[in-house]
């Protein structure tokens, strides 16, 4: 049973565009969401995060909102650039410094 | 340079042998982890430790063992009993388990095959 869920395998945007990745989970007891950055045959590597007491973080280019209502968080990258073009990983995890539980990820590819 | 180091990047193995693969970390964390990725799997959890000389099974467990007899170290076997090896392995470690609000931070991953 997948607790976080990315129903989106790919998505292509152009270059200077907003990408916009989805992710919905089902836990309530998830209270930490983060997303990671992840290029072929390399570790993930940590974007941004979101406490659930919070609806949205802004971090540069990168922001992550939250609805917990609907349990469902999106990143938003504004503007979308060539070098983002990655697989995108959302995770969470309930209090306590659990692991992390993942989605199955959203391949972004951004065209110059 | 603090950091989480996984050797060896690409390792092949016959069929029916066991093998470990390395994972070390100076970042002084208390958790670490190992997850699995398969194509459009995403990242499953093998096995985490949160202290010394204590782990605990993940979702895909079967086939696997871990120790944790160092902080710093956590080192995976893979045997003969894990039917389908060939994946990309990445371990992760953690800050404090008494704080919830932390990422995790990746190696660099190795490329097991089994042929």
């Amino acid at each position: 049973d997948q607790q976080v869920k990315q129903n989106s395998p790919s998505l292509s945007v152009q270059e200077g565009r907003i990408s916009i990745l989805n992710c919905d989970y089902t836990n309530s007891m998830f209270d930490y969401f983060l997303w990671y950055k992840k290029y072929p045959a390399e570790g993930p590597t940590f974007l941004i995060s979101i406490s659930s007491i919070k609806d949205k973080n802004e971090d540069g280019r990168f922001t992550v909102f939250l609805n917990k209502s609907a349990k469902h968080l999106s990143l938003h990258i504004v503007p979308s650039q060539p070098g983002d073009s990655a697989v995108y990983f959302c995770a969470a995890r309930p209090s306590g410094n659990t692991p992390l539980v993942f989605g199955k990820g959203t391949r972004l590819s951004v065209i110059a | 340079d603090g950091g989480i180091t996984q050797s060896p990047k690409y390792l092949f193995r016959k069929e029916g042998q066991n093998v470990t693969l390395s994972c070390e970390q100076n970042l002084n964390h208390d958790a670490m982890y190992w997850y699995r990725q398969d194509p459009g799997q995403g990242l499953r959890l093998i096995y985490y430790s949160q202290i010394v000389n204590d782990f605990q099974k993940g979702d895909i467990a079967e086939g696997y063992s871990v120790s944790r007899e160092k902080k710093e170290s956590f080192p995976l076997t893979v045997t003969s009993a894990q039917k389908n090896p060939t994946a990309f392995y990445l371990c992760a470690s953690s800050i404090s388990r008494s704080l919830s609000n932390t990422e995790a931070f990746f190696g660099q991953g190795t490329r097991l095959t089994v042929v």
